[in-house]
Parts: C-alpha cells; structure tokens; sequence
C-alpha cells in the first residue's frame, strides 16, 4: 500500500450505531487530519493531531471522537450522529508542522469514506 | 471568518479551449496550494507556491501566486477530458498547519 488509504470506502449507518473510520498514511508523516466534504461547502477541517497528540478540535460535536494510536494510523469513532453528518471524511497526512524548515505542510488526501446517516 | 472563494464556480468548457480559474481572498497567505479532486476520491496535490508573484507550470498548467500573497490563479491550456474534475485552493497563514479551502470549481471539459 502506498500513500493514504481509508476504509471503509462507504457506510452507511443509522442514528443508533457505532462505528469507526480507520486512515493508514505509508508516507513515514507526523501529522495526520480529519476533514469533512459536504455538498455544497468548503472543506472543514475538524481535528489534527502531530506526533499523536491532538493539537486541534475545530468545534467538533462530542459524537465524533478520534483516536491516533502511532504517527501512522488515525481512527475516526462515530456514534449517535445526525442525518446532516453525512458526507465525504477525508484524512490526510503532512509533515509535522514542527519542522523549522518547511514554509508549507503540503497535505495528501486518501481517497475518503462516505458516510450516509439514516 | 476567513474565506477563499473561487471563481467561477462552475465551468463547462470544449476540449482544445484554454481556462482560467481563480481563487480571491482579503487575507495574506504564506503558501497556497491547488488540488483536483475526482468524483468518488480525495483531492490531489498539484502544486503549492509560497512567494509573491510566485508562477509555477505543471505541463499544461499554469499557477501564480499574486504579488500581495492574497490571491491565485490557475491557467489550464488546450483541455483535455482528463482535466475534467473539482479545483480546490487552499491557503496557509505565517507556516502552521491550518489550511482553509476555497469553495470549488468544478470544470468539465466536453470531448
């Protein structure tokens, strides 16, 4: 595997459920985010984390809870969501913003997981 | 609330023509980036410039960065089918980590 890679690709879950997203990043990168794709919108940033530790939480509701166990892999844990979370989440993965050096922390996307809340 | 928006928001355009799209902010940025996206997948990398005046070209594709850092454009010539696709900018403030996307263009190019 190379590059970033998300799965599942689609789920579709009720209000009820719990499930989780998983990213894997092969880029040997220290940071890793979540964003949200909806129609219509601008791409949301909702958590980063550096290092495995969490760094931002854009004013996530409480019913998205991530998880960044190592540098490489970063879950995503739903539960209780609401038909308007559904959408495209997408993770990427940079270098660490740490780096004095870098004037840009160029972002790689995997591919996404759609989400359909019933 | 900072904002880039994208113009325009929508094109349909015939193979061989030339394009231009464009990405506006109030905002002074320290890097700015450029993705596609296709139907179905995350968006890519396609280029990402961090000075003033700033042009870079990516075969058919040209980028520039504004003079003031606050705005880019992306001239595609002779368009293929292949470039059909969401354009997405993204801009960074003084080198962290928070990049805000602009709203999209979305190109299609007709065979």
């Amino acid at each position: 595997e190379t590059g970033v890679t998300q799965t599942p690709r689609h789920l579709v879950m009720g209000m009820t459920n719990k499930k989780s997203l998983k990213c894997e990043q092969h880029l040997g990168h220290n940071a890793m985010y979540w964003y949200k794709q909806s129609a219509k919108k601008p791409l949301e940033l909702m958590f980063v984390y550096n290092f495995k530790e969490q760094t931002e939480n854009n004013s996530v509701p409480s019913r998205f809870s991530p998880e960044c166990p190592n540098s490489s892999h970063l879950f995503l844990h739903l539960h209780t969501l609401q038909p308007e979370d559904s959408a495209l989440y997408l993770c990427a993965s940079s270098q660490s913003y740490r780096d004095p050096f870098s004037r840009s922390y160029e972002q790689y996307f995997g591919p996404g997981t759609r989400l359909t809340v019933t | 609330t900072q904002l880039l928006e994208q113009s325009p928001q929508f094109l349909s355009i015939q193979e061989g023509e030339n394009l231009t799209v464009y990405c506006n902010s109030s905002s002074v940025f320290s890097s700015l980036q450029w993705y596609r996206q296709e139907p179905g997948e995350g968006p890519v990398l396609l280029v990402t410039v961090v000075t003033g005046g700033e042009v870079k070209k990516l075969k058919r594709l040209t980028f520039q960065f504004g003079d003031a850092r606050k705005d880019s454009s992306l001239h595609i010539t002779a368009a293929q089918p292949g470039d059909t696709g969401l354009y997405l900018c993204a801009g960074a403030w003084g080198g962290t980590y928070k990049y805000i996307f602009g709203t999209g263009t979305r190109l299609k190019v007709l065979a």
